[in-house]
């Protein structure tokens, strides 16, 4: 069974200051990798998706996220982090041809102005 | 549009009563509906998935069933709380025609149950 682990549970940064937040996954095959976000108070929500191309992939508020495939990993970005970050944020993965993402324990991104 | 519906949004119940969660989706036919629970520290735990009327695949043993009455209709169950069933429950659909772009779940506002 696939698994995804997301090294840094609980984050805290100076508006400006830059962001990665890592996850890694366990499936050797083909991928379908996902962020999801959830603000306080809002549904969770699509950030960003790969499926296939550019291992590069950027989302919504200036996120992107790389895939390597070598390492197992789709790592979050962004240069310049502001306070309506704050948000836990949620890596997924849907093993090929699957319809059930596996989601990792999430991040809590806490952003002080 | 497509929209999803869960009721109630916030139930507390005591040890050993019944609990229904409810969830609807509006706007899409045939959608693969999901069941997760979210514990703080723990991130999101499948526990039902349903791909058709009277289907449904449970990911994990527990006290809490489900059942898909309608199309579109999704409801979670049990017939006597436990306290650790307490949580954030969210239902989620994806568009169940075909793989490319089917798997990004569109997520309700969840329901949030204490059991005292």
């Amino acid at each position: 069974a696939q698994s995804v682990s997301q090294h840094n549970h609980h984050v805290i940064l100076s508006e400006a200051a830059s962001l990665e937040l890592g996850c890694n996954y366990s499936y050797g095959g083909t991928v379908n990798l996902f962020w999801y976000v959830q603000y306080p108070g809002q549904h969770l929500q699509l950030l960003l998706k790969y499926f296939s191309g550019d291992p590069l992939v950027k989302g919504i508020k200036g996120f992107e996220a790389e895939f390597i495939k070598s390492k197992f990993s789709f790592n979050l970005r962004k240069p310049s982090v502001q306070w309506s970050d704050t948000a836990e944020y949620f890596c997924a993965v849907a093993s090929g041809g699957s319809y059930i993402p596996t989601f990792g324990r999430g991040t809590s991104l806490i952003v002080h102005p | 549009s497509q929209t999803i519906h869960q009721w109630p949004a916030t139930l507390v119940q005591p040890v050993g009563s019944p609990l229904s969660l409810e969830c609807t989706v509006e706007g899409t036919s045939n959608p693969n509906l999901y069941w997760y629970r979210q514990a703080a520290g723990r991130g999101l735990q499948l526990l039902f998935y349903s791909v058709g009327i009277g289907q449904i695949s449970s990911e994990v043993p527990q006290n809490l069933s489900a059942s898909r009455p309608q199309d579109r209709q999704f409801i979670l169950s049990s017939k006597k709380l436990l306290l650790s069933d307490s949580g954030f429950y969210l239902c989620a659909w994806i568009e169940g025609t075909g793989f490319a772009g089917a798997n990004v779940l569109t997520f309700g506002a969840g329901s949030r149950l204490t059991v005292l």
